[in-house]
């Protein structure tokens, strides 16, 4: 069954935890992607890999970090440093043009 | 800059009725454009695209887009609405000159409500 997986579906964080988000596809996609979605926000862009081994910051990466050591993997380090964390997290694969989406993960500090 | 606006928040139409929602851009080279729809606590499903070619582009569930070089637009329509259209609904582009950074950038989104 291809497409793109993310685990877990919900995760809560403790103030002042690091939290991992997985995202892997089997897609064969050069191109992953990270976002953010809030409420009246739309999806903001958070880290973006074009290639294994090198990956860009997007447009709101503080507090966040990102590793591309497979070309199937792409997760995601939410750290203490992220300051509002509780956000829906959308991952996306791309084979050059549109992007494919996994089902998104929902983060929550309690 | 790549930019994408999206002037609705939310666009009511009668089941039946046509539909439109709009998208305008910004990018400083080719427009690559994309709608995709969004249904509670679901990830995004992919619509429909235009990268070359005619400007009226179809694509799933019957909807289609129009691009519009001289307004910079890339409205999705729907000739018919069905409740079940009801979602949100997301605009994006990607710059697909040479200045090509690989970066996907969405507009804030436009609820769609389908009324019976």
């Amino acid at each position: 069954d291809g497409g793109i997986t993310q685990s877990p579906k919900y995760l809560f964080r403790k103030e002042g935890q690091n939290v991992t988000l997985s995202c892997e596809q089997n897609l064969n996609h050069d191109a992953m992607y990270w976002y953010r979605q809030d409420p009246g926000q739309g999806l903001r862009l958070i880290y973006y890999s074009q290639i294994v081994n090198d990956f860009q910051k997007g447009d709101i990466a503080e507090g966040y970090s990102v590793s591309r050591e497979k070309k199937e993997s792409f997760p995601l380090t939410v750290t203490s440093a992220q300051k509002n964390p509780t956000a829906f997290y959308l991952c996306a694969s791309s084979p050059g043009t549109e992007a494919f989406f996994g089902q998104g993960t929902r983060l929550t500090v309690v | 800059a790549q930019s994408v606006a999206q002037p609705e928040d939310q666009v009511n139409v009668a089941e039946g009725n046509p539909l439109t929602v709009k998208c305008t851009y910004s990018v400083s080279g080719n427009p690559y454009l994309f709608w995709y729809v969004q249904y509670p606590n679901r990830g995004l499903q992919f619509l429909l695209k235009y990268i070359t070619g005619d400007n009226l582009v179809k694509g799933s569930y019957g909807f289609e887009a129009e691009f519009n070089k001289s307004q910079t637009s890339f409205h999705l329509k729907k000739p018919s609405a069905l409740v079940s259209d009801s979602a949100l609904y997301f605009c994006a582009v990607r710059d697909g000159g040479p200045s090509n950074t690989g970066k996907l950038i969405f507009g804030q989104g436009t609820t769609l409500q389908v009324k019976p």
